[in-house]
């Protein structure tokens, strides 16, 4: 059982670049959530996910896409990438409202 | 919006207790609480529903006041290894979309 499982751990983009990061989960949750860590900020809410083809705009979804074609997979879009997207990005699942969310490791990412 | 977490930063010395409190503007169906050390991702502590229950977890507990809109978590006999950063996230609306503060850093010296 591997858990929430995110890809790459580390990348380095250039400015205007696109990329996608990949979550996937394998304990058949519904829920499904991408936020952002930075110094001093806390974990920000990017998008969310309650279930199949259903998705829905976080705190800070700008400069972001996501789409949800299956249970297992929440993969995140950055269309151009920019300085202030340099960040520590985790993906999050869990099965129901009220239940736990497990974290992915995490993606370090960082935009020059 | 992003629940209001108090103190940022709190050192203890072994054996101590701490409270850490999160306070929401809006009305609350959850409160997660999670710590995360250095490097590593959060992980999970507790989840409190909205009745006003308090629940344990080894020494950390926390309650619910619901009617406040309002967490805590309580540390109590505090050992080295609960040192970290312990965020607590509110869910407002039942449907797992769930908002963080900014945290609570906390040291635990010798």
């Amino acid at each position: 059982n591997a858990g929430v499982t995110q890809t790459p751990k580390f990348q380095v983009l250039k400015t205007g670049q696109s990329m996608t990061l990949q979550c996937a989960q394998d304990m058949n949750h519904e829920y499904m959530s991408w936020y952002r860590q930075d110094p001093g900020m806390g974990l920000r809410l990017i998008h969310y996910s309650v279930g199949a083809g259903i998705t829905d705009q976080g705190e800070v979804p700008n400069g972001y896409n996501v789409s949800r074609s299956t249970t297992e997979d929440f993969p995140l879009r950055l269309l151009s990438a920019a300085p202030s997207q340099t960040s520590v990005y985790f993906c999050a699942s869990s099965y129901t409202p009220g239940q736990p969310q497990h974290f992915g490791d995490g993606t370090r990412l960082s935009i020059l | 919006q992003q629940p209001v977490q108090s103190p940022q930063a709190v050192i203890l010395r072994e054996g101590e207790d701490a409270v850490i409190n999160c306070s929401s503007s809006k009305a609350l169906y959850s409160v997660h609480w999670y710590r995360q050390k250095h490097g590593e991702a959060p992980v999970f502590l507790m989840i409190l529903l909205k009745g006003g229950e308090q629940k344990g977890h080894e020494k950390i507990s926390a309650s619910f006041n619901e009617k406040k809109q309002q967490s805590s978590l309580y540390l109590t006999a505090s050992q080295l290894s609960y040192s970290g950063t312990y965020f607590c996230g509110t869910d407002t609306g039942g449907y797992q979309k769930v908002t963080f503060g900014i945290g609570t850093k906390l040291q635990v010296i010798p």
